[in-house]
């Protein structure tokens, strides 16, 4: 299995700040890495695919950058409904898809 | 609109045997792929496989391999997942999503969810 690694596991920030997540795959998977928030009690919602494509009704503050084994996700100025949990995602080997262990954003 | 809406939440005993359903709307159900997720409570998000509606061709994790059996019936839009004896561990909340294949790859929509609780 191909394991994903995201820091910091847990994070606080303030609202407007400028936060960056970061994944690493456990060996080369190219851009097939996704971005998904989950928020308590739902389902989770994709926001970035392909490392770095911004899904359709996304805001503009969420980007993602990175390929290989290396992968960002920043919010450019985190709003009061950022506060969630993030995972990334890598299907690269679709058959084996594995989620990092998520990032719990928390209001400081 | 696309659409997976899940089948409502289950209280079992260890031992039981479970199917729960994902209906798809919005969509031509047969070509695209759809996956089953894991959520423990309080825990992360763990893919358990998939299935292509189509040809029902289906995929599993190794690390749930032989402990579910996932389905699909095209003519109804309708993925399943099942269990056929269930343990306290398999507590869970579990969704279904849609999974898009182009030059890469995502799950772009999701069910709601399906507490599965397991308890004597």
């Amino acid at each position: 299995d191909i394991q994903m690694t995201q820091s910091p596991s847990s994070l606080s920030a303030s609202v407007g700040d400028r936060v960056t997540i970061t994944c690493r795959a456990s060996q080369s998977i190219s851009t097939y890495l996704n971005w998904y928030q989950q928020k308590p009690g739902k389902a989770p919602n994709l926001l970035i695919y392909g490392a770095s494509s911004l899904q359709n009704g996304v805001p503009l503050r969420f980007s993602g950058s990175g390929s290989g084994t290396d992968f960002t996700l920043t919010i450019s100025s985190l709003q009061p409904e950022d506060f969630a949990t993030y995972y990334c995602q890598q299907t690269y080997s679709i058959f084996g898809i594995t989620f990092g262990q998520g990032t719990r954003l928390e209001i400081k | 609109e696309v659409q997976l809406v899940q089948s409502g939440a289950e209280v079992k005993k260890p031992g039981e045997s479970l199917k729960i359903s994902c209906k798809g709307s919005g969509y031509s159900f047969s070509t695209f792929w759809v996956g089953w997720v894991r959520q423990m409570p309080g825990k992360g998000l763990e893919w358990m496989g998939i299935v292509y509606p189509g040809d029902s061709d289906t995929r599993y994790s190794p690390s749930f391999q032989g402990q579910v059996t996932i389905s699909a019936d095209k003519f109804i839009s309708t993925a399943y997942l099942q269990w056929t004896s269930l343990k306290a561990s398999d507590t869970a909340m579990y969704y279904c999503a849609r999974q898009v294949v182009r030059n890469t790859n995502w799950f772009d929509s999701w069910g709601q969810g399906t507490l599965v609780t397991v308890s004597s």
